[in-house]
């Protein structure tokens, strides 16, 4: 069974402050990694993530996957209260196109 | 595009009740997902399907659910009978299977059950 777990589970911090969000997985035939944000409503796509080492980058976002290690981190570079929201990560397999759901970290910015 | 719709957006019912929440996925996608998301349980997937059939259903709870994907353009997802654990927001996703299975949400339907 694919498992994700992102840490930490919630993070405080304030505007301007760099914050790094884990995810670590077990996939069997991995095939890619998502990351996405969920604000008050649906989860919106951020990045998607196949190859190891080579960072995606958005604005004040970026992330990297490390498929040796199993693992994606999610930096947010200069962060505002814009960016409080729940960051999910999900795997996806060669099985087909199902998605794993990490449990989600939540971030809360303050001014 | 639009986007995709589910209705209603907002649902109410007492325990017992039969309930029936409906999804539109995006024009040309051919893979449609359902989720439930709780605080206890985070996002799990309960079904999907490719070009209407449905592939995996084992996320499906019990025997009170069931979805159904009579053609491109419209699923459904129905609890009968419902109970007060079925409380959760329900999203649906689409996607173009075989791209880069970046899957689109719904803005999901928040069930309460009481």
């Amino acid at each position: 069974e694919d498992k994700v777990v992102q840490s930490p589970l919630s993070l405080v911090v304030h505007e301007g402050d760099t914050v790094t969000l884990n995810c670590s997985y077990e996939v069997t035939n991995f095939r890619s990694l998502l990351w996405y944000k969920q604000e008050k409503k649906a989860p919106t796509f951020l990045f998607m993530l196949t190859s190891s080492g080579i960072e995606k980058k958005s604005g004040r976002l970026s992330s990297i996957l490390d498929k040796k290690e199993l693992f994606s981190i999610l930096n947010i570079t200069a962060t505002q209260t814009g960016d409080s929201a729940i960051y999910l990560c999900a795997v996806c397999n060669n099985a087909g196109n199902m998605l794993t759901f990490g449990g989600g970290t939540r971030l809360m910015v303050k001014p | 595009d639009a986007g995709v719709i589910q209705s209603p957006r907002h649902e109410v019912t007492e325990m017992g009740q039969e309930v029936t929440l409906r999804c539109k996925p995006i024009s040309g996608h051919n893979s449609l997902f359902w989720y439930r998301q709780t605080m206890m349980r985070g996002l799990e997937l309960l079904i999907y399907f490719n070009n209407n059939v449905p592939i995996d259903d084992s996320g499906m709870p019990e025997d009170r659910f069931s979805a159904k994907m009579p053609n491109a353009s419209f699923s459904t997802l129905k609890i009968q009978p419902s109970e007060p654990r079925d409380s959760a927001v329900y999203f649906c996703a689409s996607t173009i299977r075989g791209s880069s299975y970046e899957q689109y949400f719904g803005p999901g339907t928040r069930l309460t059950v009481t």
